[in-house]
């Protein structure tokens, strides 16, 4: 079944302590994003990679960090994570958006830093 | 720059109403346009999008939207709502490729309550 996979679905964690959550797709999609989701704010764009050692900032990038080294996985780093980042966050792939084949989502990962 | 507007944070129905959720668009370049549902605890998933064509898009579930370009419009329709249609909507613009990479831009979603 194609899907991009997050782990863990829930997480808390206490502030500062550095924390990864995985995203993985077996479409072989180039383009993979982060998104964090708040109430009344929608979706924002973390950061982004349009393929393998290729990633960039999106509107929210700080406090975060990602890397692509396989184009099947694209973590999500929080080196000192602190309350302002507790977020329902999701990952996304698209084979290329661009020609608007869409995204694939994730189911998400409720963090709580506390 | 692109941004997304949707009208109304909550919508309420009763089953069997029409279902309407408001979006407007903002977008330098011609915009490909897209709605999303969320269901409790689950990830994002597409229910319909324009890219070029024709401006009335038929999407899963029975909901369909139409595009407006002289009024920046993508509102999302469905002619009967269902209990099972009791979601949160998210509107998302892209700019198809172009300086932002085809990024998805989002509102802020209209929850949606069907009343039995």
């Amino acid at each position: 079944e194609a899907q991009v996979t997050q782990n863990p679905r829930y997480l808390i964690t206490v502030t500062g302590k550095k924390l990864t959550v995985t995203c993985s797709q077996n479409m072989n999609h180039e383009y993979m994003s982060w998104y964090r989701q708040d109430p009344g704010l929608g979706l924002r764009q973390i950061y982004y990679s349009m393929n393998v050692e290729v990633t960039d900032k999106g509107d929210v990038p700080e406090g975060y960090k990602v890397s692509r080294k396989e184009k099947r996985n694209f973590p999500l780093i929080l080196e000192s994570p602190s309350p302002n980042q507790t977020s329902l966050y999701f990952c996304a792939s698209s084979l290329y958006p661009g020609l608007n084949y869409g995204y694939t989502f994730g189911s998400g990962t409720r963090l709580t830093v506390v | 720059a692109q941004s997304v507007t949707q009208l109304g944070s909550h919508v309420s129905v009763s089953e069997g109403a029409l279902v309407l959720l408001r979006c407007n668009y903002s977008s330098s370049v011609p915009p490909y346009l897209f709605w999303y549902v969320q269901y409790p605890n689950q990830g994002l998933q597409l229910l319909l999008k324009y890219t070029t064509g024709a401006t009335l898009v038929k999407g899963i579930n029975g909901f369909e939207a139409e595009f407006k370009k002289s009024e920046t419009s993508f509102h999302l329709t469905k002619p009967s709502a269902h209990m099972s249609d009791a979601a949160e909507y998210f509107c998302a613009v892209s700019d198809g490729g172009g300086t932002s990479y085809g990024k998805l831009t989002f509102g802020q979603g209209t929850i949606l309550t069907v009343h039995p």
